[in-house]
């Protein structure tokens, strides 16, 4: 079982809809990330929030627009997105930004989105 | 920037031992991780090196040569349920995890 959870598991949506994934963690981990994976590519990272404020951003375009609304959770609001942004979304904390021994991503079951 | 490489795919027998090589170059050095990912599933971390040597942890082990830009995650006693992609991965200096492209494990009978 996986101590980040993502809403919803699934995804369908119109490129003229706007829609929202949500992720929660209640481990008490500072930092979160959202990371878009394509089928049988790596998890590519798109956003980092550190102590609930953004720390990185990998150049998404703003149809992707990341919030932090508390320590616990994370949303990803999306609108105008294009067929090729469908992916998995995959959500992950870790106890402290940056990484290390002490701070391994632990990563939510992630949302398959399809944009038709 | 960050580069990593590992194999694309590998085939190993149950029972048998595997080794999944991984080489990298980054700006700067704060680690290297293991992830194990099924197929439609989250990652799971499963090792990370930030000194040379090796560390053992029950049926899996995992190496790093700094010097050389090199790790290796060895499975032992492999079992059918131990087929999936192993994911490499490292920070640099820049606190972002970067992945290299995986390499998929089928285990065979």
């Amino acid at each position: 079982d996986t101590e980040v959870t993502q809403t919803p598991k699934h995804l369908v949506m119109g490129m003229t809809n706007k829609k929202s994934l949500k992720c929660e963690q209640h481990m008490g981990h500072r930092a979160m990330y959202w990371y878009k994976q394509k089928a049988k590519k790596p998890p590519e990272l798109m956003f980092v929030y550190s102590y609930e404020k953004l720390s990185i951003n990998e150049s998404v375009p703003s149809r992707f627009s990341p919030e932090c609304p508390n320590s616990s959770l994370l949303n990803l609001h999306l609108h105008a997105l294009q067929p090729e942004d469908s992916a998995l979304y995959l959500c992950a904390s870790s106890q402290l930004p940056g990484t290390g021994v002490d701070s391994p991503l632990h990563f939510g079951n992630g949302t398959r989105l399809t944009v038709t | 920037g960050q580069n990593i490489d590992q194999p694309t795919e590998m085939t190993a027998t149950e029972g048998a031992i595997v080794q999944i090589n991984c080489t990298y170059q980054t700006s700067g050095f704060n680690g290297l991780f293991w992830y194990q990912q099924h197929a439609g599933e989250a990652p799971t971390f499963l090792s990370y090196n930030v000194l040379d040597g090796l560390e053992e942890k029950g049926r899996f082990s995992s190496f790093l040569s700094r010097s050389k830009g090199y790790s290796y995650l060895l499975l032992k006693e492999l079992q059918m349920k131990d087929s999936a992609s192993y994911l490499c991965a490292t920070s640099g200096n820049t606190g972002k995890l970067i992945f290299g492209q995986g390499t998929t494990l089928q285990v065979k009978p």
